[in-house]
């Protein structure tokens, strides 16, 4: 059954840095985008970002365009997620999710990363 | 990227039909018919309910249905169940090549 783990989250001061990954499974990894999913605490989703199932083409939400980076290692089935320049409002658990093939919605989440940005 | 609008809450009876609204612009709902709807309780993860403005994922009750009209889509769910009883979203792609979600509606059931 597909499976996604995120790891990295954690406490980090604004203007920090913090790089979250998401390990899958259960799953041909190499045949799918992935997106990234963010929501701050008792709020709402929010679409941060996704990747093309070959990495060659990766697209953001305005909100987090130039400060956040997204990657993948197929090799390593995992996608990841560098975040810079973090602010206060970047606090938020984020999941990453598999693309639904051939769709415009994704169709599995991870359990989150809780990442908290404070002074 | 603004918003997508949904109601903050919808509430009905056990067996009641209920709908929940999504409005958004011509540059998101109104260019495409790639709405998708979202089930998410609380400290889980979201599940995808409908995609395509109609399509529901196999396992999804056909009691859940989708449709959308001009700049506004909408999740319909009859025969509600307690279990139906969590917060859902809408998610539009864009003409700029991202995603927009609502704000979200709690739906409860009395």
């Amino acid at each position: 059954q597909v499976q996604l783990v995120e790891s990295g989250g954690g406490v980090v001061q604004p203007g920090g840095s913090l790089r979250l990954s998401c390990g899958a499974s259960g799953f041909t990894f190499s045949s799918y985008a992935m997106h990234w999913v963010r929501q701050a605490p008792g709020k709402g989703l929010e679409w941060v970002s996704l990747i093309e199932y070959d990495g060659g083409n990766k697209y953001y939400a305005d909100s987090v365009k130039g400060r956040f980076t997204i990657s993948r290692d197929n090799s390593k089935n995992a996608v990841y997620l560098q975040m810079s320049s973090l602010r206060v409002e970047d606090t938020a658990v984020y999941y990453c999710a598999k693309h639904r093939s051939g769709t415009w919605s994704f169709d599995y989440c991870g359990q989150g990363a809780l990442v908290t940005v404070s002074s | 990227q603004s918003a997508l609008t949904q109601p903050p809450s919808v509430s009905g009876f056990p067996g009641q039909s209920v709908a929940i609204s999504c409005t958004g612009t011509s540059s998101d709902i109104g260019s495409y018919n790639r709405v998708s709807w979202y089930q998410q309780s609380p400290g889980t993860a979201p599940k995808l309910m409908i995609y395509e403005v109609i399509n529901r994922p196999s396992g999804v009750p056909d009691r859940f249905s989708g449709s959308k009209s001009d700049n506004t889509a909408s999740l319909t769910i009859s025969g509600l169940q307690a279990e139906d009883e969590a917060d859902y979203y809408c998610s539009s792609y864009t003409t700029s090549s991202t995603w927009v979600f609502g704000g979200g509606t709690k739906l409860t059931v009395l």
